[in-house]
């Protein structure tokens, strides 16, 4: 199945920095999302991007499929952007089921 | 438009024990899936419905889990007898579209997922 990896796999910063997260996956997929996992285990939906750039607030994400890679900008860091960031690719080989890298933690100092 | 609801949004159990975990997808949304983060681990698929049948159940670690999603609206997952590795949160998650290739991609919306904790 696809392989989904995620870098850094832990990452602190200043209130005020910018940061970008890396997500690598191993073959072609059809969907690909951002989720920030809260301080209180909600996952909250950030992007559906399965190529191209958006942008949200601070926050904006770019997939180059054909290079199988995505990235998360996060700029101007707050400390309610602490928590864990996942990707996650859809997998189609054995029905549609969604792969999640393993997250990067990230937290946020004041 | 109500967002994907699961209920409860903790549970406390002993080992053993048996709990019921409900999801009610956003209506219209044919497709309903079920996963899990267990502690400090990553978060693993479970099971995908269609409607009301079970498309890809190659999640589900064992048979003390069985979910159903009968008449094809909300779903339930039950756990039992309930083991302290089953600990962690429950998270469901829906998509409007089929389930067959030629839907293409679509975005999946997650609820605010279950925690559980076996003692």
């Amino acid at each position: 199945g696809i392989q989904v990896e995620q870098s850094p796999p832990d990452l602190i910063l200043q209130e005020g920095a910018n940061s970008t997260l890396r997500c690598n996956f191993s073959d072609s997929v059809n969907n690909l999302q951002w989720f920030h996992q809260n301080p209180w285990g909600q996952l909250i939906n950030l992007f559906y991007i399965p190529s191209g750039t958006k942008q949200n607030g601070r926050l904006s994400a770019t997939t180059v499929a054909t290079e199988r890679y995505s990235l998360l900008y996060i700029s101007s860091s707050q400390t309610t952007d602490s928590g864990v960031y996942f990707c996650a690719v859809e997998d189609w080989a054995g029905g549609f089921k969604t792969i999640f890298g393993a997250g990067t933690r990230l937290f946020v100092k004041a | 438009e109500a967002g994907v609801t699961q209920f409860p949004s903790h549970s406390v159990i002993e080992k053993g024990q048996t709990v019921t975990l409900r999801c009610d997808p956003i209506s219209g949304h044919d497709n309903l899936y079920w996963y899990r983060r267990v502690m400090g681990k990553e978060i693993k698929f479970l099971l995908h419905f269609v409607k009301e049948s079970k498309q890809d159940e190659s999640g589900m670690p064992n048979n003390r889990f069985l979910a159903e999603r009968t008449g094809g609206t909300y779903s339930t997952l039950k756990v039992q007898p309930a083991e302290l590795e089953d600990s962690g949160v429950y998270f469901c998650a829906s998509s409007p579209g089929g389930g067959t290739r030629d839907r293409g991609p679509v975005e999946q919306y997650f609820g605010p997922g279950t925690r559980l904790t076996v003692t």
